[in-house]
């Protein structure tokens, strides 16, 4: 069945580019979950979605990091002027209603290695 | 949005029943528990989530004790393929908060 899709699977660039990854949630899905994971370290919460409102950004690491879901499905984490300590996986999850409790449907994630 | 504690690893052999306890003092009212799993390379799945008492499932059951202060993943006869980590999260209605999946605890089945 279809579930999260993230793209590219892996990236890589070189410190002080700009990188765009995708996440394609499930469909009808309301709201929407941006994390990032360093090695060996649980999910940590970037940013949170409800249709295309971005309710929550309070996870994001700085103002190089901006999210979008502009039509209230697809949705772009863009990191600007990358950094070596942005070297991470990039998880998306969605899930079906509102609510940070509802169980989320996570991706396999991007994983980003700046040079 | 409560904290959680959990054990950084444990051990099992295969076919044995696993208990993996989550310490969450400060859940709120109308928090939820919920718990994943993660495999290497995998995002996360969602194994069980409850509010109190018992909560099972095809694959677990989750105990939650009258107070709701810690919550325990049980896994009936493990495998294998049972070998992850495993993350406690305790969350509720609103739509604003982190959501803190800690260290997660990692499950070592040896056969």
């Amino acid at each position: 069945g279809a579930g999260v899709s993230q793209s590219p699977r892996y990236k890589v660039a070189k410190r002080g580019q700009d990188v765009a990854l995708r996440c394609d949630p499930i469909s009808g899905h309301v709201s929407l979950f941006w994390y990032q994971q360093a090695l060996g370290q649980g999910p940590e919460f970037l940013t949170y979605f409800q249709n295309e409102a971005q309710l929550d950004k309070s996870g994001l690491p700085s103002d190089r990091f901006f999210a979008e879901r502009p039509e209230g499905s697809v949705s772009t984490l863009k990191i600007q002027r990358t950094q070596q300590e942005d070297s991470a996986v990039y998880l998306c999850a969605s899930s079906l209603n509102r609510g940070l409790h509802q169980p989320q449907h996570f991706g396999d994630g991007t994983r980003l290695s700046i040079l | 949005l409560a904290k959680t504690t959990q054990p950084i690893s444990m051990d099992s052999y295969e076919g044995q029943e696993v208990n993996i306890t989550c310490s969450h003092n400060n859940i709120a009212t109308n928090d939820y528990i919920t718990w994943y799993q993660q495999f290497p390379s995998q995002g996360p799945r969602f194994i069980i989530q409850g509010y109190k008492t018992k909560v099972t499932n095809e694959v677990a059951s989750l105990f939650i004790p009258a107070d709701r202060k810690s919550s325990t993943l049980s896994l009936p006869r493990v495998s294998l393929s049972d070998t992850a980590v495993y993350y406690c999260l305790v969350a509720n209605s609103s739509n604003t908060g982190k959501l803190i999946f800690g260290q997660g605890t990692t499950l070592q089945v040896k056969p």
